[in-house]
């Protein structure tokens, strides 16, 4: 059973460009909704995180849009640049976090 | 200040020996989660585990798998009788209590089973 839905599952973005990546999630128990970003041979490292409490959360170039009424939440990543080319998870937790399957992002230099 | 240590970083097992990862967790990080990676399928959870207890394990494959954390040393993770479709990455992840606050992962395990 797949509580977390993510897509696109793989996306392609000009250099400067807004890149977006979209979740849904089914538990209404999640109380925690993190974002990770994954480089090859690496482990995933926290990017950004927002509790159902907020609908928007921003942190530099990266900010998450929280719809706790249709249960989907997205990650923006403004001005996106070649070094932003990685996988990312998006993710819910109540006790334990659960992942989405990863969307891989490359940016076009 | 170190953060979790994984070993090993590589593992290579012929069908049917076990293989046996470690975590160490971030001092003072009393809460330990394993995850597999395949290809295309993301992280999936495994197990949850605090000092000598195991939490929640409804992740891992109810065969071969097994898992613990003592009260001294690292969190093991271990494998009895690879098979090839075990072949994967594995991760483990501290965090200082429960929730997914906090969390810090590893940079894990990639084992190959031959």
């Amino acid at each position: 059973q797949q509580q977390v839905k993510q897509s696109p599952q793989s996306l392609i973005v000009q250099k400067g460009g807004i890149s977006i990546i979209n979740c849904a999630y089914e538990n209404t128990a999640f109380d925690y909704f993190p974002w990770y970003q994954q480089f090859p041979g690496k482990g995933p490292a926290l990017l950004i995180a927002i509790r159902p409490d907020v609908s928007e959360k921003k942190e530099g170039r990266f900010t998450i849009s929280f719809n706790k009424s249709a249960k989907q939440f997205s990650l923006h990543i403004m001005d996106s640049q070649p070094g932003d080319s990685a996988t990312y998870f998006c993710a819910a937790s109540n006790d334990k976090i659960i992942f989405g399957k990863g969307t891989r992002l490359h940016i076009l230099p | 200040n170190a953060g979790v240590m994984q070993n090993p970083r590589h593992l290579v097992r012929r069908r049917g020996q076990e293989a046996r990862l470690r975590c160490s967790p971030v001092k003072g990080h009393s809460h330990v989660y394993w995850y597999r990676q395949l290809p295309e399928e993301g992280l999936k959870f495994m197990v949850y585990l605090q000092k000598e207890n195991i939490i929640d394990e409804s992740g891992m494959p109810k065969e071969r798998f097994s898992a613990e954390f003592p009260k001294e040393g690292p969190s093991i993770l271990r494998i009895q009788q690879v098979v090839r479709g075990d072949s994967a990455a594995y991760f483990c992840a501290s965090s200082p209590g429960q929730g997914g606050y906090g969390y810090t992962f590893g940079s894990g395990t990639r084992l190959t089973v031959v």
